[in-house]
C-alpha cells in the first residue's frame, strides 16, 4: 500500500520558536491534509490542500502542497504551549480510491514554556 | 454544530465478550469511516460507507469484526468475540460526499483483558 514518511518523529522546542515538519511519498498524491491530535481526543483537521504548489494558512499555521505532488510541509510560527500534540499528515494517492486516506506516523511536538 | 459523536468513550471488556461501538456522523455527511489507531500501526482504515452502503471493508481484520449503517445518522462496529489484540482506539469519521476529508470523533478506547 501507499507509504507516507513523516519527519521528524518528535520535536522539543521553546515557546516562541517556529516549527517545521514534512511528509514525503514515493508516489503522487492528489490531496494533502494536516491534522492535530491532542491526548485522548480524535484528530482535528487543520489544513486541506488540493493543488500542487498551493500554500494555505490557518492562523499561525502554514502548509504547502509540494510541486512534485510527492510532499507537503507544515510550519507553525511563534509556538505556544497549546501547540503541544501529535501532528499527522494524510494524503489521497493519485490513481487510488477517491476516499482512502493514507496517514503518516505523526510528529510529536513538545513546547517548553 | 455537533461533530461526530462516538460512544462509549472507554470500554473495558473480557476476552471473548462482544463489544459494540457506536457512531453518529455529522448531519449531511454521506461518507462514514471506521479507523483503528495503535502505536505500532498508526491509523488504519477498517471500513468505508457511502450513503449507508459498505463500499470498502478490506481493512476489517477478520470475521470477528462487523459494521453496519442502518441509516444516515448511525453506525456500529461490533467485535465478537473480542481478543486482547483488539485493544486500540477506534475512531469514526465522516465526510461530505465528493470531498477527500475526514472529520473524526473523539474515539473509543477499547481494552480487552
Amino acid at each position: 500500500g501507499q507509504q507516507l514518511n513523516q519527519s521528524p518523529q518528535s520535536m522539543f522546542i521553546q515557546e516562541g520558536e517556529d516549527v517545521s515538519m514534512n511528509c514525503t511519498s514515493s508516489s503522487i498524491f492528489n490531496t494533502w491534509l494536516w491534522y492535530k491530535q491532542d491526548p485522548g481526543e480524535g484528530p482535528v483537521l487543520l489544513i486541506a490542500l488540493y493543488k500542487a504548489g498551493e500554500l494555505t494558512s490557518n492562523g499561525r499555521l502554514t502548509a504547502q502542497f509540494g510541486i512534485t505532488r510527492k510532499d507537503s510541509f507544515l510550519n507553525i510560527s511563534a509556538s505556544i504551549p497549546s501547540d503541544v500534540g501529535i501532528y499527522f499528515c494524510a494524503g489521497q494517492a493519485s490513481g487510488g480510491s477517491n476516499y482512502k486516506l493514507t496517514f503518516g506516523k505523526g510528529t510529536l511536538l513538545t513546547v517548553n514554556p | 454544530d455537533a461533530g461526530v459523536i462516538q460512544s462509549p468513550r472507554h470500554e473495558v471488556t473480557e476476552m471473548g465478550q462482544e463489544v459494540t461501538l457506536r457512531c453518529k456522523p455529522i448531519s449531511g455527511h454521506n461518507s462514514l469511516f471506521w479507523y483503528r489507531q495503535t502505536m505500532m500501526r498508526g491509523l488504519e482504515l477498517l471500513i468505508y460507507f457511502n450513503n449507508n452502503v459498505p463500499i470498502d471493508d478490506s481493512g476489517m481484520p477478520e470475521d470477528r469484526f462487523s459494521a453496519k449503517m442502518p441509516n444516515a445518522s448511525f453506525s456500529t462496529l461490533k467485535i465478537q468475540p473480542s481478543e486482547p489484540r483488539d485493544s486500540a482506539v477506534y475512531f469514526c469519521a465522516s465526510s461530505p460526499t465528493g470531498r477527500v476529508l475526514a472529520f473524526f470523533g473523539q474515539g473509543t478506547r477499547l481494552t480487552v483483558v
